[in-house]
């Protein structure tokens, strides 16, 4: 059965700098979809972004990127330029190309120090 | 531009009594999910339905039924509640099954005392 690991109950990081989140995953899949979800305090889950694992570029969106390393299995997101909005619990995310069910990390709550 | 709307925001319920979760979406999404979020858990998948009329039981099922007569709606209902049903209910929609990301209401909080 897949498995998604976030091995960062928490981490904290000083507004503008860098941090990055972790994210391993277990699967005999070739085929599937990665994804990074944030909810902040309104509870809301919103998309950060998503990777397929058949593109070898490796997936950005503003100052979220993510480092995507198939053989490894693992799926980091790199926040650059972290700001006090960025504050939130991150979940990690695994789906299959055969299957319809997202798989979930446990979550890393990232706090932003002013 | 609502997206998806959940209803109540917080309930509390006594042990054996029953509710049921509201869920609507205006994105014409032939897919929508209940999942729930326990305390230091990710999401778990309850039911989903893949379009109206047609559901099925996803990873945590037992002790909840659900209902899809509408694209629009897609309410949660627990007929006998008990404290182990104390979560955070999200209910979920998307244009697609497989390569699509979700979009999410804003939560129910359910204790169950």
């Amino acid at each position: 059965a897949q498995t998604v690991t976030q091995s960062q109950p928490e981490m904290s990081v000083q507004e503008a700098e860098t941090v990055t989140l972790s994210c391993t995953y277990d699967t005999s899949e070739s085929d599937y979809y990665l994804f990074w979800y944030k909810q902040p305090p309104s509870r809301q889950m919103i998309l950060v972004i998503r990777q397929e694992a058949y593109k070898q570029q490796n997936a950005t969106e503003n100052r979220f990127s993510v480092n995507f390393q198939k053989a490894a299995k693992s799926f980091s997101l790199k926040i650059s330029d972290s700001q006090l909005g960025d504050a939130a619990m991150y979940f990690c995310a695994y789906r299959s190309d055969s299957n319809y069910q997202l798989i979930w990390g446990a979550g890393t709550k990232l706090i932003i120090k002013p | 531009n609502a997206g998806v709307t959940q209803t109540p925001k917080f309930r509390i319920l006594k042990i054996g009594q029953s509710m049921t979760l509201q869920c609507a979406q205006d994105m014409n999404h032939n897919y929508m999910y209940w999942y729930r979020q326990d305390p230091g858990m990710g999401l778990k998948l309850i039911y989903y339905s893949v379009g109206a009329g047609i559901t099925d039981k996803g990873e945590v099922p037992n002790g909840y039924n659900v209902s899809r007569s509408t694209t629009e709606d897609f309410p949660l209902r627990l007929e006998l509640a008990a404290p182990s049903q104390t979560s955070v209910y999200f209910c979920a929609s998307s244009p697609a099954l497989y390569n699509s990301p979700l979009h999410f209401g804003n939560g129910t909080r359910l204790t169950v005392t």
